[in-house]
């Protein structure tokens, strides 16, 4: 398993800032993924980062809107820009279980609250 | 495209109650199918996991079944216990990532 920590856990922001989510894991692993869930609604993919390359976006989602970083191997930031209340969320960060059935460890997610 | 389809919340029981909660999904292939639970206040976490039909992924109580022939995943536990309420989650492997169904929140009440 893999011990993941998200910071702020939660945040109220003002419309038109941006907010940077940092994820921590506690083991080296090739792919990060960032998901966000809206309130009373599933997860939902925003993009998968790898290290070493740029990210890579699901439909909808675009790089100007959720910049994401990935300078090594355990650790990646996802930025909200330019936010409306349409952006509160809770966003999480995820890595794979590394057995190949595609199981995920989760952080404990930041929830946003735009004002 | 692959997806997921859960039976609606609230679910409300009472403790010592059967829980099932109906998991659906579309797939091209053979996705494996996961339940994650999301505890008040916390991340979610695998509950269990299938990885081919017929397979039964069981833990804490919880059983799901994978049903190819009704491409269903439904979750069961024989007695609820008020620490089971939660948010529970249907996911199923497609694309190379994790597609989730939308939830379905379990109280249970003693």
């Amino acid at each position: 398993s893999a011990v993941i920590s998200q910071k702020p856990s939660r945040d109220i922001c003002q419309r038109g800032t941006s907010l940077t989510i940092q994820c921590q894991v506690d083991s080296q692993v090739t792919m990060m993924f960032w998901y966000r869930q809206q309130p009373g609604q599933s997860l939902t993919l925003i993009a998968t980062a790898n290290q070493g390359s740029e990210a890579t976006y699901e439909s909808g989602f675009v790089i100007d809107k959720f910049p994401i970083s990935r300078p090594n191997l355990t650790f990646s930031t996802l930025t909200v820009s330019n936010m409306s209340p349409e952006d509160s969320s809770i966003y999480l960060c995820s890595v794979g279980g590394g057995s190949n059935t595609g199981e995920l460890f989760f952080g404990e997610g930041s929830r946003l609250t735009v004002l | 495209g692959n997806s997921v389809t859960q039976m609606e919340g609230p679910v409300t029981l009472s403790e010592e109650a059967f829980l099932t909660i109906n998991c659906t999904y579309t797939a091209t292939g053979y996705p494996s199918l996961f339940w994650y639970v999301q505890y008040p206040g916390e991340g979610l976490q695998l509950l269990l996991k299938a990885t081919k039909a017929d397979d039964k992924g069981s833990n804490k109580g919880f059983e799901a079944t994978y049903r190819k022939e009704t491409t269903s995943f439904h979750l069961e536990k024989g007695s609820v216990q008020v620490s089971d309420s939660a948010v529970y989650f249907c996911a199923l492997t497609g694309g190379g990532k994790l597609i989730f169904g939308q939830g379905t929140e379990l109280s249970v009440k003693p």
